[in-house]
């Protein structure tokens, strides 16, 4: 089955970490996002790629860093820089196009 | 810079219509979309609409566009209680940037 996987479901950081959280299509799709969701905010978005080696700034990306060595990944860490780190983070694609797919989320909390 | 704006709760009674509005600032706006999101899940899409278009059906589902004051509606007829959600409005161009509403948290009443 085709889709967008984000794992873990579940991740813990202790203050002072970097985490990675990991998101996976086998879709085609060429491009990739990641967003923030905080209760009341909606999603912000955090950075966006368009193609393979290529990503750009979204809202809020300070405290964030990717890369997009492969088309079916989008790896997303969260830095130390990061002060507020607890969210929902949602990893999305699209086939630059109208429709956009999303994973099931990984909540992050700071320990 | 882009904006999208929507009311953050809802509430309808189980048979009734539901109307969830939004506006958008983004005149280059490609598509237009709504989105769906249950708790702890990720978001679904429901339905967009092309921003040269006036309206849009699905089954239950009816998208009004009015381009010239950048509102967009979704009515859900006879709303169930698996309606129940939060609904995310959003908009879409060339740059392949969607940029999302706060949500609106549609509540059904018995």
């Amino acid at each position: 089955d085709g889709g967008i996987t984000q794992s873990p479901k579940y991740l813990f950081r202790k203050e002072g970490q970097n985490v990675t959280l990991s998101c996976e299509q086998n879709l085609n799709h060429d491009a990739m996002y990641w967003y923030r969701q905080d209760p009341g905010q909606g999603l912000r978005l955090i950075y966006y790629s368009q193609i393979v080696n290529d990503f750009q700034k979204g809202d809020i990306a300070e405290g964030y860093s990717v890369s997009r060595e492969k088309k079916e990944s989008f790896p997303l860490t969260v830095t130390s820089a990061q002060k507020n780190p607890t969210a929902f983070y949602l990893c999305a694609s699209s086939i630059r196009g109208p429709e956009a797919f999303f994973g099931q989320g990984t909540r992050l909390t700071v320990v | 810079g882009e904006d999208v704006e929507q009311s953050l709760f809802l509430s309808v009674r189980e048979g009734d219509s539901s109307v969830i509005n939004c506006t958008y600032t983004d005149s280059s706006s490609t598509y237009l979309y709504w989105y769906k999101q249950e708790p702890g899940a990720g978001l679904q899409l429901l339905t967009y609409i092309f921003s040269n278009m006036d309206m849009k059906q699905d089954q239950r589902l009816t998208v009004l566009l009015n381009k010239k004051d950048k509102h967009l509606s979704l009515r859900i007829a006879d709303t169930q209680t698996g309606d129940s959600a939060i609904y995310f409005c959003a908009e879409g161009g060339l740059d392949d940037k969607i940029i999302f509403g706060k949500g609106t948290r549609l509540h059904i009443l018995p």
